[in-house]
């Protein structure tokens, strides 16, 4: 079946630091990626997203490339802050039928100031 | 305008009592979610409904039945709770397409402890 591999947190980082969590997948098919994130007391939302290979999705200074050849989807920011703490949770779609998302099982980071 | 709405926010009960959670959606989506996510914040599928359809249901005692009596709706009923039902259960909706990518929206969470 589908998996989601995700580095385990936490990441502990300065302010302006550069970020990568890593993340691996196994999939059949070509499926859709997404990076969501959870902070504190909340439910998750979507950060970004790349529904085909060589994609890159970006957000709020965040970006993902769609890298098929290695199956990844690593996340990075060059600079974080510390409204960035929060737990990042990698995670893929399968194309068609109704999609059952899988989800890594997050990465909690933490930037200090 | 609030997209997904859950109630209640924090539910704290005791073991073997029956409780319910309830969910609303403003999206238009047809396609909703109950999600459980532990201590550690591991996230698991519990079930999945696309216009009224029961379309994914995850190995889950048969103490947790869903039920959605419109597309905007999904609610979550707990028969004779445990302790390790203690967790954050997490709306979310989505518009089901093929082919495409869309993404899920979630709810803020019902923090369940089962004293």
């Amino acid at each position: 079946g589908d998996s989601v591999t995700q580095m385990e947190g936490p990441v502990t980082l300065s302010e302006e630091a550069f970020l990568t969590i890593n993340c691996t997948y196994t999939a059949t098919g070509y499926p859709s990626l997404f990076w969501y994130v959870q902070y504190p007391g909340e439910g998750l939302q979507l950060l970004l997203k790349a529904t085909k290979a060589d994609d890159k999705g970006s957000n709020k200074g965040f970006e993902a490339t769609y890298r098929k050849e290695t199956t990844s989807f690593h996340l990075e920011k060059g600079s974080v802050q510390v409204s960035d703490s929060a737990v990042y949770f990698c995670a893929l779609a399968p194309r068609g039928g109704y999609q059952k998302v899988t989800f890594g099982i997050g990465t909690k980071l933490q930037v200090i100031p | 305008d609030t997209a997904v709405s859950q109630t209640p926010k924090y539910l704290v009960t005791q073991m073997g009592n029956d409780k319910s959670i309830k969910c609303e959606q403003n999206l238009g989506h047809d396609t909703m979610y109950w999600y459980k996510q532990d201590s550690k914040k591991f996230l698991k599928i519990m079930f999945s409904y696309n216009n009224k359809e029961l379309i994914i249901n995850e190995t889950v005692p048969n103490r947790f039945s869903p039920k959605s009596p419109d597309k905007a709706h999904l609610n979550l009923h707990i028969n004779s709770l445990e302790l390790g039902d203690s967790a954050v259960y997490f709306c979310a909706s989505s518009q089901s397409s093929q082919g495409g990518a869309y993404e899920q929206y979630f709810g803020p969470g019902t923090r369940l402890t089962v004293t």
